[in-house]
């Protein structure tokens, strides 16, 4: 099972475009990458999911180099409220017969300031 | 569309007591899943369901039971809480079990043993 590894913290300012780098050196072939948010008192919340190369919608971009051994979370111009933890994720297509094991690390928590 | 529903929000047990925890889900999802997240720890997954009538032990299933006799329903049991057990409970589900599918999480059950 590939195991995530991503900064704990990190700060910002209103307005900058923020990256997140997580790394998964153990990946595999059928493993998806997923991004979540997470605010206070709230469930996790998807933003983005990717394979391979770059992925966009309408609240982050996601990029993922040829060895898809690490993963950037690009937020464009955050705001305050864009201040949550953000977990990534690498899922095991076979997840049942893998005992279930979709793992979810300490995330890095972003911090928003004015 | 009320996506993932968790009850109660809120609970306190003394230790040796019992409950549940409730699960619903409206979006027709196979996959059921019982986490809880701790300070520090990120979410840990204790049970999940592939689908109704099956159950299957996560990452921490000990102390706990769960039930799945209607697809759309998934409950969490503490037969007899302990005080290890002060967590915030967050239910999910997805459509499949494949790492491409995301997860839809609940906004949790804050539980405290005392």
């Amino acid at each position: 099972l590939a195991k995530t590894t991503q900064p704990i913290s990190m700060d910002s300012y209103e307005g900058q475009e923020v990256n997140i780098t997580c790394s998964h050196n153990n990946i595999a072939t059928n493993d998806y990458i997923t991004w979540y948010q997470q605010f206070p008192s709230q469930g996790p919340r998807f933003i983005i999911q990717g394979y391979k190369t770059k992925v966009t919608n309408e609240v982050a971009s996601l990029f993922i180099p040829a060895d898809r051994k690490s993963s950037t979370l690009s937020l464009p111009r955050v705001s305050l409220s864009d201040t949550a933890v953000y977990y990534c994720l690498v899922g095991d297509s076979m997840i049942y017969n893998q005992g279930g094991k979709l793992i979810f690390g300490q995330g890095t928590e972003l911090s928003v300031k004015p | 569309n009320a996506g993932v529903t968790q009850t109660p929000k809120f609970r306190v047990l003394k230790t040796g007591q019992s409950m549940t925890l409730l699960c619903a889900q409206d979006m027709n999802h196979e996959y059921m899943y019982w986490y809880r997240q701790d300070p520090g720890m990120g979410l840990r997954l204790i049970h999940y369901s592939v689908g109704e009538g099956t159950t299957a032990k996560g990452e921490v299933p000990d102390g706990y039971n769960v039930s799945r006799l209607k697809k759309q329903n998934f409950l969490l049991g503490l037969e007899s809480a302990a005080p290890s057990q002060t967590s915030v409970y967050f239910c999910a589900s997805s459509y499949s079990g494949r790492g491409n599918q995301p997860q839809h999480f609940g906004d949790g059950t804050r539980l405290s043993i005392l």
